[in-house]
């Protein structure tokens, strides 16, 4: 059974750029949640899926999006990069009805240059 | 807004010794999560805590919450050089599943 697993695994962009990341859940779960972890500090919530659905937003600007798709799979993306988006991009998935555990990919981590 | 802080935010100690990291916040939570995470990796978890008095043990790491208190503590018992890491502790919000928040986390440094 794969657990949770992200694409690509690093990622080197210019600033002004647009990048997509992208994150399969482990088997069984239906919700996505994506984290930003800049060195040195604890995730932050950027948001979260499910049905296909942004849930709840954490504090980022709209230059944040992203995707779910019928196969739980999900997308993050961030557009006009800033050197401040330089950060290790983790997601999590779980189950919303019933579970309490999140289980964290490996992440992906983006420089922007 | 909910606030989660953790201290010490560094810990070095010697191999054999015990030691406590502390995890408060500012309000009402239904679950606190502790997580180690290893240079340049993810996170890996190590504790759910869901009600007020739980008790959780894993090898040398034990876990426990205090609701009234807003407070966890993860305790270190003989420390060993394979523990050293970084350790968060995570809360969510009351009724809400979807908003994770983690303290800074207390990067532990075991010496022989």
């Amino acid at each position: 059974d794969a657990g949770v697993t992200q694409s690509p695994t690093h990622l080197i962009k210019t600033r002004g750029q647009q990048v997509t990341l992208r994150c399969s859940p482990k088997s069984g779960h239906d919700t996505v949640s994506w984290y930003q972890q800049a060195l040195g500090q604890g995730p932050q919530f950027i948001f979260q899926y499910y049905e296909e659905e942004e849930r709840q937003r954490g504090n980022f600007p709209d230059r944040f999006s992203g995707h779910q798709f019928p196969n739980y799979s999900s997308e993050l993306n961030v557009n006009a990069l800033l050197l401040g988006d330089s950060a290790l991009y983790l997601c999590a998935s779980s189950l919303l009805k019933g579970g309490y555990e999140q289980y964290f990919g490996p992440g992906t981590r983006l420089t922007v240059t | 807004e909910l606030k989660v802080e953790q201290n010490p935010l560094f810990l070095s100690m010697q191999e054999g010794k015990n030691y406590t990291i502390y995890c408060n916040y500012s309000t009402t939570s239904d679950r606190l999560y502790w997580y180690r995470q290893d240079p340049g990796k993810s996170l890996e978890s190590l504790f759910v805590l869901l009600s007020n008095g739980a008790v959780k043990q894993e090898g040398r790491l034990m876990a426990s919450l205090d609701t009234k208190a807003r407070l966890s503590t993860l305790h270190i018992t003989a420390a060993v050089h394979d523990l050293s890491a970084t350790y968060f502790c995570a809360v969510v919000l009351q009724y809400n599943n979807n908003d994770m928040r983690f303290g800074a986390g207390t990067r532990l440094t075991v010496k022989p």
